[in-house]
């Protein structure tokens, strides 16, 4: 079967850096997507990576490395408005994008 | 400015009713989708259409209709068919291409009792 994996709920410090990690196993690769999500409110695109390596857009990182099956998020300088959920979805050989369930981030002043 | 537009905020319905959830986008994108978001889950597909006239049945679309009569607008149809309605409900739009990301409306919480 097809598994997208994230922590369900990280806490991290005004000002910090959090790393929101992401593993998956799919049939076959052909990107994987970051959004956000504040609570009740529509998911926003962050990031999409098809090559292995960092992409760097303002505050916010994304990694992907094909081999390992794995991604992360990296937010820097955090912000009381980056208290939002994290979505990590993974496009499969079929073009069908998978998603993971998640990751709740509380950002603490 | 131009995005996606879903109706109503909150939704009830009895058991035994169909419900339509209202989804049109000004982004003049081709392809629309319906997910259905629960908690602790990830965001399941129900159907999409990537052109007007034309829609796939996503991952779980039993108990569920829709139709793309014109490129703006996408709704959904929640059935008396379908055993578990209540959910948050997302339409999302895109340009169509395999990396294009989506753009998501603001969602529907539908509870049925």
């Amino acid at each position: 079967g097809q598994n997208i994996d994230q922590p369900t709920e990280m806490t991290a410090t005004e000002g910090a850096i959090v790393q929101i990690n992401c593993t998956y196993q799919t049939s076959g690769f052909n990107g994987l997507f970051w959004y956000h999500q504040h609570a009740g409110e529509a998911p926003t695109f962050l990031s999409y990576n098809v090559l292995d390596g960092l992409e760097e857009k303002g505050r916010f990182s994304s990694f992907l490395s094909r081999s390992k099956g794995y991604s992360y998020l990296l937010l820097k300088e955090l912000q009381m408005k980056d208290s939002a959920s994290y979505l990590c979805a993974v496009m499969d050989s079929n073009y069908q994008l998978i998603w993971g369930a998640g990751t709740k981030l509380i950002i603490k002043p | 400015d131009g995005g996606i537009t879903q109706s109503p905020k909150y939704l009830f319905r009895k058991e035994g009713q169909n419900v339509t959830l209202s989804c049109e986008q000004n982004l003049n994108h081709d392809a629309m989708y319906w997910y259905r978001q629960d908690p602790g889950q990830g965001l399941r597909l129900i159907y999409y259409s990537q052109i007007v006239n034309d829609f796939q049945k996503g991952d779980i679309a039993e108990g569920y209709s829709v139709s793309r009569e014109k490129k703006e607008s996408f709704p959904l149809t929640v059935t008396s068919a379908q055993k578990n309605p209540t959910a948050f409900y997302l339409c999302a739009s895109s340009l169509g291409a395999y990396n294009s990301p989506l753009h998501f409306g603001n969602g529907t919480r539908l509870t049925v009792t």
